[in-house]
């Protein structure tokens, strides 16, 4: 079935940083790949998304490129503010055009950026 | 934007006593996921409905069920609660005629089982 594995943390950055959260996958077909960050108490939002082989999603500065041949979906940021600080899930979604299907979760990394 | 909404945000019940989380999802989304997650803890996916019929079973405990009603809202109830079901549960939704792979998350409801 389909997997995901993070990086783990937690990971401690100074500001202005660069960051690189690691993700790779196993899954049949060509899955979505997704990035959330959850900030303290709240819910999951999207922050990026790509669908297929050779995409690069981008938002907030962050970034992921998804690399089928190393079945990969890494995040990176230039430059890493104290805001940027939360919990970041790699997420893989379904393979069918249809979509609508689940997620299936990496074990999240929690991100602290000290100023 | 209208974004999915979730109640009650917070819940604390008695072990063996009955639950139930509505979620509403975003306007013209027809497909709503529940999931849990557990302190420290990756969401794990319970549940999902499309044109509210079950389209998906994850690892959801029989004490619990779930629909999806006509106007597309859900609502996951939970029975013979346990220590071990306090965790926050996640709704999400998404619009099939819109690609329908990404997930939008409501706030979650956090559940406590004393």
């Amino acid at each position: 079935g389909n997997s995901v594995t993070q990086m783990e943390g937690p990971v401690t950055l100074s500001e202005e940083a660069f960051l690189t959260i690691n993700c790779t996958y196993t899954a049949t077909g060509y899955p979505s790949l997704f990035w959330y960050v959850q900030y303290p108490g709240e819910g999951l939002q999207l922050l990026l998304k790509a669908t297929k082989a050779d995409d690069k999603g981008s938002n907030k500065g962050f970034e992921a490129t998804y690399r089928k041949e190393t079945t990969s979906f890494h995040l990176e940021k230039g430059s890493v503010q104290v805001s940027d600080s939360a919990v970041y899930f790699c997420a893989l979604g379904g393979s069918s055009n249809f979509g609508n299907e689940k997620l299936t979760f990496g074990t999240g990394t929690r991100l602290t950026i000290i100023p | 934007a209208a974004g999915v909404i979730q109640s009650p945000r917070h819940l604390i019940k008695e072990k063996r006593e009955t639950a139930t989380l509505k979620c509403y999802p975003i306007p013209r989304h027809d497909t709503v996921y529940w999931y849990q997650q557990g302190p420290g803890q990756d969401p794990q996916f319970l549940i999902s409905f499309y044109e509210k019929m079950q389209s998906d079973k994850g690892s959801i405990p029989d004490r619990f069920s779930a629909q999806q009603f006509s106007d597309y809202h859900s609502e996951l109830n939970m029975s013979s609660l346990e220590l071990g079901d306090s965790a926050l549960y996640f709704c999400a939704s998404s619009a099939s005629d819109r690609g329908g792979d990404t997930q939008y998350f409501g706030p979650g409801t956090r559940l406590t089982v004393l």
